[in-house]
């Protein structure tokens, strides 16, 4: 069964601290692995997209990166601001016969405080 | 330019009621989803339509229906509604089913059934 597991489950840091979100997945056959930020009442929006030949992909201040033999996807946000407080969620994505099939992650909830 | 709206925002039913919801995109997008949101679960794709004319399910379809009306409108249909459909539905669209286009999502909509 595909899974996507994500850690820490929530995370409270300082304004202007760096931090890093954890996503460990088993979707096969892999397509791509897609970082979302979910504001508190609103839908996801996508930060970044990385495929099974792309190690790291950078957004501003957000950073992804992929290994693909070990299966481990990390966001790193550095230099935090009050506005990153937000659920971050991986999701990765298969193709099956022409059929589309996301694998969403639970999120990690990340508050960031003055 | 709205992007992706949904209506209504928030509903209260009770069991065996029925509702539609509704979504609209302006994006000139061929494709469109529902996903449904749990308190400690990622999101689940419920159905999606790869292009006007065709619905294919998703992950977790049944007690739900839908019809793309046009290209800019999806709608999610339930037809006796159960507490166990008490959840948050988004609708998300995108320029084609391939994993590699980005999905863009409503605001939600937020549903309690008693």
């Amino acid at each position: 069964k595909n899974q996507v597991e994500q850690s820490p489950q929530s995370l409270i840091i300082l304004e202007g601290k760096n931090c890093t979100l954890q996503c460990n997945y088993t979707v096969s056959p892999f397509s791509n692995l897609r970082w979302y930020k979910q504001d508190t009442g609103r839908g996801p929006v996508s930060l970044t997209i990385m495929t099974f030949s792309e190690n790291t992909k950078s957004n501003g201040r957000y950073t992804a990166t992929l290994d693909a033999d070990t299966k481990q996807s990390s966001l790193h946000i550095t230099a935090s601001q009050l506005s990153d407080s937000a659920s971050y969620i991986c999701v990765v994505s298969a193709v099956r016969g022409g059929s589309y099939i996301p694998t969403f992650g639970r999120g990690t909830s990340l508050i960031v405080h003055p | 330019n709205a992007g992706v709206t949904q209506t209504p925002k928030f509903q209260v039913l009770k069991t065996g009621q029925s509702m539609t919801l509704q979504c609209a995109q302006d994006m000139n997008h061929n494709s469109m989803y529902w996903y449904r949101q749990d308190p400690g679960m990622g999101l689940r794709l419920i159905y999606y339509s790869a292009s006007e004319g065709t619905t294919d399910k998703g992950e977790v379809p049944n007690g739900y229906n839908v019809s793309r009306l046009n290209k800019r409108e999806f709608s999610l249909r339930l037809e006796s509604a159960a507490p166990s459909q008490t959840s948050v539905y988004f609708c998300a669209s995108s320029g084609s089913t391939r994993p590699q286009e980005t999905q863009y999502f409503g605001p939600g909509t937020r549903l309690l059934v008693l």
